[in-house]
């Protein structure tokens, strides 16, 4: 079955700590990933996708097929991380995405 | 200001009643979603339509319906067939060239029972 988990619905950590957002998928073919975030009072948003390799906001993820992980990072966290994260999962060619359950990231002053 | 408007911000139901949400965009998108947002879930999807004048289900289509009729409105009615409607509404869309699968958000549709 195709499914996203994100094991944890709250992460709180202290600013200038290193972040980790864990996301792991079972999907069967090539898998396309991303991280969405939602800050408070505005809009989902993309934040990275693991095709494009890139880094926005500090923010980095590398996809493991071994591991079938795409976990989010970030060296140094800091106070407008704050925000609810997604991971989503694209399913085959019909531009459907399987979302994760969300974690909300605190970052403590 | 380009973009998905969804309206309205907040809606409420009464037993019995359909309520339609309506969802607009201006990006010449041609997909576009509607997904049903609740705590400690995640997004799911009731519906998603590729191209005008054609629709399919999602995961939970049961007790929703929707129409596409032009390309920048894709509006869900919740009809009285949902019998737990309360829930944060969120419209999406994205186009289907180049296979990029990135969907924008409106800022969606909080809706509950009376």
């Amino acid at each position: 079955a195709q499914r996203v988990t994100q094991p944890e619905k709250l992460l709180s950590v202290f600013k200038g700590a290193p972040v980790e957002l864990k996301c792991n998928y079972s999907y069967s073919g090539s898998p396309e990933l991303f991280w969405y975030v939602q800050y408070s009072r505005q809009r989902l948003q993309l934040l990275l996708r693991h095709i494009s390799r890139e880094s926005i906001k500090g923010f980095t993820a590398d996809l493991n097929k071994g591991e079938t992980s795409f976990h989010l990072k970030k060296p140094f966290a800091q106070e407008e991380d704050s925000a609810m994260y997604y991971c989503a999962l694209a399913r085959g060619s019909n531009y459907q995405l399987i979302w994760g359950a969300g974690t909300k990231l605190i970052i403590k002053p | 200001d380009g973009g998905i408007t969804q309206s309205p911000k907040y809606l409420f139901r009464k037993e019995g009643q359909n309520v339609t949400l309506s969802c607009e965009q201006n990006l010449n998108h041609d997909a576009m979603y509607w997904y049903r947002q609740d705590p400690g879930q995640g997004l799911r999807l009731i519906y998603y339509s590729q191209i005008v004048n054609d629709f399919q289900k999602g995961d939970i289509a049961e007790g929703y319906s929707v129409s596409r009729e032009k390309k920048e409105s894709f509006p869900l009615t919740v009809t009285s067939a949902q019998k737990n409607p309360t829930a944060f509404y969120l419209c999406a869309s994205s186009t289907t060239s180049g296979g990029k699968n990135i969907q924008y958000f409106g800022a969606g549709t909080r809706l509950s029972v009376l």
